[in-house]
């Protein structure tokens, strides 16, 4: 089946742990993105890839990192610079038309 | 640069009723349109989405939509609405050329009961 993964589903840390969340698509898809979603705020676009080597900061990237090593992977790290990590975590790969097909999100949640 | 605009944020009906979902969006470019859904707990599962050609189009679950040029629209709709609607609705557009940024409203919240 194609689509994309995300694990875990859900993640626990303390305050100023670092955190990587994992991206897998095996749509070939060449865009992949990050998402934040908070109640009431819709999705606030972290950082995107285009192509594997090279990736761009969104809205909202301070506090956060990615890599693009491989086509299929787009991991995000939650640095502990963020200073409000707590919210549910969405990757996204887009094909040249702009569909975007979505994992099915990492809920964060930092004590 | 683009924006949309989902002009409710909580959208409460019965079941069996009709629904519309408002979106309005700007954009200094040509766009592609997207409407998706999103269940508790879930990512975000395509809808429909206008490329070009007819206006109407017709996506799944018995949902369509209508874009309209002149004023920056792409309604959403349905004639008949079931419990299991019941979820958040994003509307979305992407730049036809050049940026691969999309750019997503706020969502509405469709509430039905029964």
């Amino acid at each position: 089946d194609g689509g994309i993964t995300q694990s875990p589903k859900y993640l626990f840390r303390k305050e100023g742990q670092n955190v990587t969340l994992s991206c897998e698509q095996n749509l070939n898809h060449d865009a992949m993105y990050w998402y934040r979603q908070d109640p009431g705020q819709g999705l606030r676009l972290i950082y995107y890839s285009q192509i594997v080597n090279d990736f761009q900061k969104g809205d909202i990237a301070e506090g956060y990192s990615v890599s693009r090593e491989k086509k299929e992977s787009f991991p995000l790290t939650v640095t502990s610079a963020q200073k409000n990590p707590t919210a549910f975590y969405l990757c996204a790969s887009s094909g040249r038309q702009g569909e975007q097909y979505f994992g099915p999100g990492t809920r964060l949640t930092v004590t | 640069a683009q924006s949309v605009t989902q002009l409710d944020s909580q959208v409460p009906v019965f079941e069996e009723a009709p629904v519309e979902l408002r979106c309005n969006y700007s954009s200094s470019v040509s766009v592609y349109l997207f409407w998706y859904v999103q269940y508790p707990n879930q990512g975000l599962q395509l809808l429909l989405k206008y490329l070009s050609g007819s206006t109407l189009v017709k996506g799944i679950n018995g949902f369509e939509a209508e874009f309209n040029k002149s004023q920056t629209s792409f309604h959403l709709r349905k004639p008949s609405v079931h419990i299991s609607d019941t979820a958040e609705y994003f509307c979305a557009v992407f730049p036809s050329g050049g940026s691969y940024i999309p750019t997503f409203g706020r969502g509405t919240s469709l509430i039905v009961h029964p």
